[in-house]
């Protein structure tokens, strides 16, 4: 079992590009979540999707930010007109199931993209 | 809303002692709670779950605690050693939605 895989590990933009961060989650998993750590801070929560399906987006931002989870492929978080201040690692979990009432259920985190925008 | 805070922010020991790092939380609403370990430009590694019906759960070294009622939980490394210095991040499963809420963590620096 590969465990999370995200790619690119590095990233890096200039101001007004687009990036996209892709994620595959473990094998048999089919929730996906994506969390944004900025510099000197904590991990922040941005959205949950299972597949074809957004299920919570309210950490994301309202503009430029998007995410999709299809039928076949990786998870996609797509910044379009990237700003410095998108600068930060992005990291993607995944479980095999709907955490809600499970406590004994905890997430599988991938090594994250660092995203650089210069 | 959520508040998970971790002290101290920082903490740096000789190799050997033991020591604890403690996180809080302000809405006992949650499902379990998760200490993680990051190392520098890495991903997160989970170190220990405790489910909200339980006060502890061990790992080699490590045993993490759980007061639900109070908000806190504590994470307990004996013997430290150098491999040990990384960054430790706790973090809480809202009852409400699947989200993990993380505290900003303790960088932790063991010293040979």
């Amino acid at each position: 079992n590969a465990g999370v895989m995200q790619n690119p590990r590095h990233l890096v933009r200039r101001r007004g590009q687009e990036a996209r961060l892709r994620c595959s989650p473990m094998k048999g998993h089919s929730h996906v979540y994506w969390y944004r750590q900025l510099p000197e801070e904590g991990l922040k929560f941005m959205v949950y999707l299972q597949k074809e399906n957004i299920i919570d987006e309210s950490g994301m931002p309202k503009e430029r930010f998007s995410a999709e989870f299809p039928k076949e492929g990786p998870s996609i978080l797509r910044i379009q007109q990237v700003v410095r201040g998108d600068s930060a690692a992005y990291f993607c979990a995944s479980s095999p199931l709907n955490l809600a009432g499970r406590q004994n259920y905890g997430y599988t985190f991938g090594s994250g993209t660092r995203l650089t925008v210069v | 809303k959520q508040e998970v805070t971790q002290i101290p922010a920082a903490l740096s020991v000789p190799e050997g002692e033991n020591l604890v790092l403690n996180c809080s939380f302000t809405d006992s609403a949650i499902y379990n709670l998760q200490w993680f370990r990051q190392d520098p430009g890495k991903g997160l590694t989970s170190l220990l779950l405790i489910q909200s019906s339980q006060r502890e759960q061990t790992s080699g070294r490590l045993n993490a605690s759980l007061d639900k009622s109070s908000g806190r939980s504590t994470l307990y490394i004996a013997a430290s050693q150098p491999g040990d210095s990384a960054t430790y991040l706790c973090a809480v499963l809202l009852e409400y939605g699947n989200k993990l809420v993380f505290g900003a963590g303790t960088i932790l620096r063991v010293k040979s």
